[in-house]
């Protein structure tokens, strides 16, 4: 099994809301990744989950709040976002030594702010 | 800063022919180099990597070489087929960090 499952695949929400994008993978990689990318821009890492710890926090908004409950779930949470939040975000994983920097993305969630 | 650069923002190459897509790097610290390849919609997928040990790396249809004195890399497909039109990103990292820095991505057409 090498996927990475999103969900929701969309989402439109208010700049009053609170909801929650989630990720799983069942490949026993040890990292998870949250990234955001615009369109026709690079993914842009967010977040970065080690041994279910986060490792690195690439100065987000508070308005974004990374979990990882375990080690092949990876949530994160949106609360109060602004419309330029709009874009889609990415999951990705990755395993051990040389293949620590092949990451394993996922479809994404397209999120609309409104 | 752009550390990861691909200055071509798109590429059309006949079908049969090879694409040759260009990418260049000036963190010296770099030691791991990816190509992702992203079809609309979709996630990026992993397509090929190269140590900065090595300075050709081959999958099938797919090479990429490393040129460390000048710090840059390049990604060959030989033969280009309709299937491989999407935006291909270059991706750097310094293996003493948990990330990767992606280019700007470079979108590829490959014309029947």
């Amino acid at each position: 099994d090498t996927e990475v499952t999103q969900t929701p695949k969309h989402l439109v929400m208010g700049m009053t809301n609170k909801k929650s994008l989630k990720c799983e993978q069942h490949m026993g990689h040890r990292a998870m990744y949250w990234y955001k990318q615009k369109a026709k821009k690079p993914p842009e890492l967010m977040f970065v989950y080690s041994y279910e710890k986060l490792s690195i926090n690439e100065s987000v908004p508070s308005r974004f709040s990374p979990e990882c409950p375990n080690s092949s779930l990876l949530n994160l949470h949106l609360h109060a976002l602004q419309p330029e939040d709009s874009a889609l975000y990415l999951c990705a994983s990755s395993g051990k030594n040389r293949t620590f920097y092949e990451q394993y993305f996922g479809p994404g969630t397209r999120l609309t702010v409104t | 800063d752009q550390q990861v650069k691909q200055n071509s923002p798109s590429l059309s190459v006949q079908e049969g022919r090879i694409s040759i897509l260009n990418c260049d790097y000036t963190n010296s610290m770099f030691d791991y180099f990816l190509w992702y390849k992203k079809y609309p919609a979709e996630g990026p997928t992993f397509l090929i990597s190269i140590s900065s040990i090595k300075d050709k790396n081959e999958d099938g249809r797919f090479t990429v070489f490393l040129n460390k004195s000048a710090k840059h890399l390049s990604l060959h497909i030989v033969p280009s087929q309709p299937g491989d039109s999407a935006v291909y990103f270059c991706a750097a990292s310094d293996t003493s960090y948990d990330k990767v820095i992606f280019g700007p991505g470079t979108s590829l057409s490959v014309i029947p």
